[in-house]
């Protein structure tokens, strides 16, 4: 079992550049979550999906897009990267049912570096 | 506004021994609370959680408890093992009615060292 798979584990871009993160669970799980890490602050949610077509702002959504177009799919965009989004970023999903959400599951993260 | 805090950055511990990790949170709506493990180059790992109906959950080695007049809970691991060090970090949810969609606000992490 994959779990939660996130594509590239690394990547450099320059400023100014664009990429898409993708990550794919096969849990059948129906929300899914994107956070990044920084030194000293923990992980901190970025945007989030409660099905698939569906999308809502995390707590730092600023420069960021995502997509839920499938529901085992959710990708982060970056439109104009910036060295201020220099960080790992997670994508995690859980399960939900009778009205409570499970503990989310993680993936290995991607490391993303902006120059 | 930092809601959930790990105020310890570090800790040490020998193998065989106890060990405490401390969360404080100041959102009183938060009612899930759960605990991750997180080695380098890798996701978090979930540990334990409880709910703000209980105030003690365990685990084999692993105890959670909760003291909601406080606002405070602490994970408890033992014995201590080498394997157990690692990365901590605490979380909590609001509105496990659905309200809160999973959404989780992390503590900063507590690096725990567990020497042979």
């Amino acid at each position: 079992n994959a779990g939660v798979t996130q594509t590239p584990k690394f990547r450099v871009l320059k400023t100014g550049q664009s990429m898409t993160l993708l990550c794919a669970q096969d849990m059948n799980h129906e929300y899914m979550y994107w956070y990044r890490q920084d030194p000293g602050m923990g992980l901190r949610l970025i945007h989030y999906s409660v099905g698939e077509g569906t999308t809502a702002k995390g707590e730092v959504p600023d420069g960021y897009n995502v997509s839920r177009l499938k529901k085992q799919n959710f990708l982060l965009g970056l439109e104009s990267a910036a060295p201020s989004q220099t960080s790992v970023y997670f994508c995690a999903s859980s399960a939900t049912g009778r009205g409570l959400t499970g503990p989310q599951h993680f993936g290995d993260g991607t490391r993303l570096s902006i120059l | 506004d930092q809601q959930v805090k790990q105020n310890s950055p570090s800790l040490s511990v020998q193998e065989g021994r106890i060990s405490i990790l401390n969360c404080d949170y100041t959102n009183s709506m938060f009612d899930y609370f759960l605990w991750y493990k997180k080695y380098p180059a890798e996701g978090p790992t979930f540990l334990i959680s409880i709910s703000s109906i209980k105030d003690k959950n365990e685990d084999g080695r692993f105890t959670v408890f909760l003291n909601k007049s406080a606002k405070h809970l602490s994970l408890h691991i033992v014995p201590s093992q080498p394997g157990d060090s690692a990365v901590y970090f605490c979380a909590a949810s609001g509105g496990a009615g659905g309200t809160s969609y999973g959404k989780l606000t992390f503590g900063q992490g507590t690096i725990l060292t567990v020497h042979p």
